[in-house]
Order: C-alpha cells, then sequence, then structure tokens
C-alpha cells in the first residue's frame, strides 16, 4: 500500500530537549515536504526537498532541521524545542511538483 | 500577508444539497491549484485540481472553477453527503523554474458540516 509514514503520531516533551520526527514513504517518490498546522493558520510549509541532498527553506523554517540522505526518508529535528513548536506537523511527498501530494497521518506535538 | 484566503471557517449544508466553498488568491503567479479534504486524525487527502489555462474541472460530484480575472476559485459539491463533513483546503502554486516551483500555498481551510 501506497503511504506516507510518520513517527511517533503523538509527542509531549519539554522545551529545549531535541527530537526527531520520522518521515518515510515507499512510493519513491523526489519530493518531499513537511508542514504544520495551527488553529486559524492552515498549513503552513516549513521545509521541502527535491531531492536526495537536496532541501530548500518553506514559509515557516525557524527552529527546525531537516536532512534527506535517503530517498525515502526526510526527517524533521528540533534542536532545542519551544512551546510555539506545539502543534500538528504533516509529512508529505509527490513525484512531481505538478501531482498532488500524499500526506501522512500527522504527528502532534506538545512542548511544555 | 496571507496569499491564499478561504474567509468561510465553516459551513453547514443539509444532505442532498449543493456545498459551495470559496478561496480568493492574491499572487498574480499562481497557476495551479487544489483542494484537500482533511478528516480529524488523519492527513490531507486530494480531492480535485485546476490549472490556469482551464476554468473548470469536474469529477463525479465535485466540481473546481476558476475565474482568473477575480482570482477565485469555487469548490461545488453536487449532492452533499454526510461523508463529505470535512475541513476544505484550497492551496496554490506557481510555476517557475528553480526549487521554489515546489512550494503549494495553503489556506486556513473551510470545516464543511453535511447535515443529514
Amino acid at each position: 500500500e501506497a503511504q506516507v509514514t510518520q513517527n511517533p503520531r503523538y509527542l509531549i516533551t519539554v522545551t529545549g530537549k531535541k527530537l526527531t520526527v520520522t518521515c518515510s514513504q515507499n512510493m519513491n517518490h523526489e519530493y518531499m515536504s513537511w508542514y504544520r498546522q495551527d488553529p486559524g493558520l492552515g498549513l503552513r510549509q516549513i521545509y521541502y526537498s527535491m531531492n536526495v541532498e537536496v532541501t530548500d527553506k518553506g514559509d515557516v523554517p525557524e527552529g527546525y532541521k531537516v536532512s534527506r540522505k535517503e530517498k525515502r526518508n526526510f526527517p524533521l529535528i528540533l534542536e532545542s524545542p519551544s512551546p510555539n513548536q506545539t502543534s500538528l506537523y504533516f509529512c508529505a511527498s509527490t513525484s512531481d511538483p505538478i501531482q498532488p501530494q500524499h500526506f501522512g497521518d500527522g504527528t502532534r506535538l506538545s512542548i511544555l | 500577508d496571507q496569499q491564499v484566503k478561504q474567509n468561510s471557517p465553516s459551513l453547514s449544508v443539509q444532505e442532498g444539497r449543493i456545498s459551495i466553498l470559496n478561496c480568493d488568491y492574491t499572487n498574480s503567479m499562481f497557476d495551479y491549484f487544489l483542494w484537500y479534504k482533511k478528516y480529524p486524525a488523519e492527513g490531507p487527502t486530494f480531492l480535485i485540481s485546476i490549472s490556469s489555462i482551464k476554468d473548470k474541472n469536474e469529477d463525479g460530484r465535485f466540481t473546481v472553477f476558476l475565474n482568473k480575472s477575480a482570482k477565485h476559485l469555487s469548490l461545488h459539491i453536487v449532492p452533499s453527503q454526510p461523508g463529505d463533513s470535512a475541513v476544505y483546503f484550497c492551496a496554490a502554486r506557481a510555476t517557475y523554474s528553480g526549487a521554489g516551483s515546489y512550494q503549494l500555498t495553503f489556506g486556513k481551510g473551510t470545516k464543511l458540516s453535511v447535515i443529514p
């Protein structure tokens, strides 16, 4: 089954404790992206990647890092999480920019 | 600066009637538009799209209309069913060379409730 898998689905942690949210897709897609969804703000892009070792900032990259060492994986790294990063995060992938993206089921992060 | 606007946070419609969800955009470089549907505890799923060279695209009960001069698009669902109850996001993309051509800009979403 074609899917985008995120882990963990839920995480409660404390300010400053480094965390990584993993994202993996089994569709051999070149393009992957991270979004955050906040009430009243919709979906905002954090980072995206067009291929292995090619990443670029989206609209709200501050406080986040990404890496793309393998085609299937695109982890999101919060080096020093802060409460304003409490949000619902989605990873997405697509084979081509003109094609619709496939989204994971989301990761709800709470930073205390 | 919000480039994609969905001004109605919520919409309630009777089952069997038409649902019309609206979306406005400000960036004249946008040339490809998509609608996504999102159920609670799930990721958004693609619903329908339209290129700027068209003014209408239809897929079953779903039709998207694009008015480029007004920078406005709308999603029509006919007839509406209770299973259509979800949050609908409008998204837009600008086609140009370079890494940025992958960026999608989303609206805030409209929560549709279809009442049986």
